[in-house]
């Protein structure tokens, strides 16, 4: 299993750009969820998901939109993209289970708006 | 979420055990214990998780205190690898709008030779 892989692993963003961070996983989990993490600090929960077609808001969602049309796919997209949304962005799977809570987290995708 | 406090930073050498602290005083009766840590930037790693009893995985083992108000990771003969920051995180075992994992800033592992 690849478990979770996010695409690019860096990009570099005008302001007012858009893009969509990708991210997959193949462990057939449920849950979903999409952090960022500000330099220095811990992260914080942008968008998560129960299932495909269902998403939910998180700590920090504004600026920030997603999808889940699928099990596999959670794609995480920045519509106008300004200089607060630099951060590094983690994807996370879980098995949603009650007492199979396990996070599993991809490698991240290191964002830079200038 | 109970919330954990948790020093900044640690050092220890290597080949000698770890043994990182976390307080959590306002814990609840079905929140458990989760320790994950995060390499240089990588993304998180779960460590291992517990409910009240002590637990024990080919990484780590955790201690919980009998009143559940702190604990402790012990990575029992630490290696450069294992530096890195370890978050310790309370939470009730299941997903969606709860299962999202609330990180502090953790506590900075430095594992010297």
């Amino acid at each position: 299993n690849a478990g979770v892989t996010q695409t690019p692993k860096f990009r570099i963003l005008k302001i007012g750009q858009s893009m969509t961070l990708q991210c997959a996983q193949d462990m057939n989990h449920n849950y979903m969820y999409w952090y960022r993490q500000d330099p220095g600090m811990g992260l914080k929960l942008i968008y998560y998901s129960v299932g495909a077609g269902i998403t939910d808001k998180g700590e920090v969602p504004n600026g920030y939109n997603v999808s889940r049309s699928t099990t596999e796919d959670f794609p995480l997209r920045l519509e106008l993209a300004a200089p607060s949304q630099t951060s590094v962005y983690f994807c996370a799977s879980s098995q949603g289970r009650a007492g199979q809570e396990t996070q599993y987290f991809g490698p991240g995708t290191r964002l830079l708006v200038l | 979420d109970a919330k954990t406090t948790q020093p900044p930073s640690m050092d220890c050498a290597e080949g000698r055990a770890a043994n990182l602290p976390c307080n959590h005083s306002t814990i609840s009766g079905n929140e458990y214990v989760y320790w994950y840590r995060q390499i240089h930037s990588q993304g998180p790693q779960y460590i291992i998780h517990g409910l009240k009893n002590n637990e024990t995985n080919e990484m780590a083992s955790l201690i919980i205190t009998e009143d559940r108000k702190s604990s402790t990771l012990i990575l029992p003969h630490a290696t450069l690898r294992d530096t890195a920051v370890y978050y310790c995180i309370v939470r009730v075992n299941y997903g969606g709008s709860q299962g999202n994992l609330i990180f502090g800033k953790g506590t900075k592992l430095s594992v010297k030779p």
